[in-house]
């Protein structure tokens, strides 16, 4: 069974600073992996999929890095602000049976003060 | 619609009633999926639609839970009996396809209290 491990659960930092944040799943078998955010009370937003053939994504201050074989992405976030004060989601696309499915880490809640 | 819409954005109800969860996909994505998210936790996988049809409803913890999607676009979430346990935020994504490379649209959630 497919499990995404995230590291740290928490995480609070200066304004300015660069972070990482680290996710790691136990089966390589996966089609890609997605970063969210979530805000206090709301839905996710999408901010960076890598396909399983790929190896990075960037979008502005952020970078996700993925190494299937070893398990493990990053995503980096480049002088941080306080509105990227969040929790953020990585999830795996597997397949189970003939139907494809998203498992979800339990995320990193990030805190940055101004 | 521009995204994926889910009411009532709260519910709280007591124990033991009976509550329906509804959910607005992306229009013409045919690919709907409910998740349940509890505090401190991530999303968990509880029911997918190709459709109007249930394609996996492996992840719905017991038959006191119960999804339907008539026409292959609104979703309701049904839950008969509630308990306690049951609170949590349930999330509805859509996407336009159940490929690999199609990418899942979340809405906002409902937020599920139960006294």
């Amino acid at each position: 069974k497919q499990e995404v491990t995230q590291i740290p659960a928490a995480l609070s930092v200066p304004e300015g600073e660069n972070l990482v944040l680290n996710c790691s799943f136990t089966d390589s078998a996966i089609y890609n992996l997605q970063w969210f955010r979530q805000d206090p009370g709301k839905g996710l937003t999408s901010l960076l999929l890598i396909q399983s053939s790929q190896r990075e994504q960037t979008s502005g201050r952020l970078n996700a890095s993925l190494d299937k074989s070893s398990g493990r992405s990053t995503l980096y976030i480049a002088a941080s602000q306080p509105g990227d004060s969040a929790t953020y989601l990585c999830a795996v696309k597997i397949i189970d049976g003939s139907n494809y499915k998203l498992t979800f880490g339990k995320g990193t809640l990030l805190t940055v003060n101004p | 619609g521009a995204g994926v819409s889910q009411t009532p954005s709260n519910k709280v109800t007591e124990k033991g009633k009976y509550v329906e969860l509804r959910c607005d996909p992306i229009s013409g994505h045919t690919a709907l999926y409910w998740y349940r998210q509890s505090l401190g936790q991530g999303p968990e996988f509880l029911i997918y639609f190709q459709g109007t049809g249930a394609a996996d409803d492996s992840g719905l913890p017991n038959d006191r839970f119960f999804a339907v999607r008539p026409e292959g676009s609104v979703s309701t979430l049904k839950i008969q009996r509630t308990e306690r346990g049951d609170s949590a935020v349930y999330l509805c994504a859509s996407s336009l396809g159940q490929g690999a490379y199609n990418e899942q649209f979340f809405g906002p959630g409902t937020r599920l209290t139960v006294l």
